[in-house]
């Protein structure tokens, strides 16, 4: 499969623990987002790589969340501390471009739940 | 980004064309119509985007009015499987550094009924 994949697909936790999710972009796709998508809401953007690169924070990514894309491949999003605002489904996208348009391919989600 | 607005939901029946509202009707000349549709417990899947020429592919087709306030996704013969969110985006298609990421809102729900 060539797609964008995310792990784990599920995650319960505790509140006050934390977690951390991983997302495979596609293998040449230079760029790479996080969403944040709440129920009946549409997904609202968290972040954006462009390589390893981390360009643009979204004003919801508070001082507990923390993404990394080392070596412009990979991407992981931690969470420290959890609460239990926190639960949500986390999507990640990936995309190829230098500019312009760019057709963002997203992954199936990691869903959240903080009890 | 200028914002969209969508009914909520809709219902189709199976084999025949689905038609998608959105009204955008502060979007700059700059900005380009996308629709994406998200299906149940998976990511948001690209559809089509435009300017302000119609465009067709194989999975549907986008009317956009000459003033460009205005668009419609249509889904020539809705199957079981159309059935999803379906989100209509307005954004700046020109490389800038807070562009690059999309603004979804609530969407419309569309269920298509055998």
């Amino acid at each position: 499969d060539t797609g964008v994949s995310q792990n784990p697909r599920h995650k319960i936790t505790k509140r006050g623990q934390n977690v951390t999710f991983r997302c495979d972009p596609i293998s040449e796709h230079n760029r790479l987002y996080w969403y944040r998508q709440t129920l009946g809401q549409g997904p609202e953007f968290l972040t954006y790589f462009q390589n390893e690169a981390q360009l643009e924070k979204s004003r919801l990514l508070s001082d507990r969340f923390s993404a990394e894309r080392p070596k412009g491949s990979f991407s992981t999003l931690e969470i420290q501390r959890t609460e239990q605002g926190d639960s949500a489904m986390y999507l990640c996208a990936s995309s190829f471009g230098t500019g312009g348009y760019n057709e963002q391919f997203f992954g199936p989600g990691t869903r959240l739940t903080v009890l | 980004d200028a914002k969209t607005t969508q009914p909520p939901s809709m219902d189709c029946a199976e084999g025949r064309a689905a038609n998608l509202p959105c009204n955008h009707s502060t979007i700059s000349g700059n900005e380009y119509v996308y629709w994406y549709r998200q299906i149940h417990s998976q990511g948001p899947q690209y559809i089509i985007h435009g300017l302000k020429n119609n465009e067709t592919n194989e999975m549907a087709s986008l009317i956009i009015t000459e003033d460009r306030k205005s668009s419609t996704l249509i889904l020539p013969h809705a199957t079981l499987r159309d059935t999803a969110v379906y989100y209509c985006i307005v954004r700046v298609a020109i490389s800038s550094g807070s562009a690059r990421q999309l603004t979804f809102g609530s969407g419309t729900q569309l269920t298509v009924l055998p």
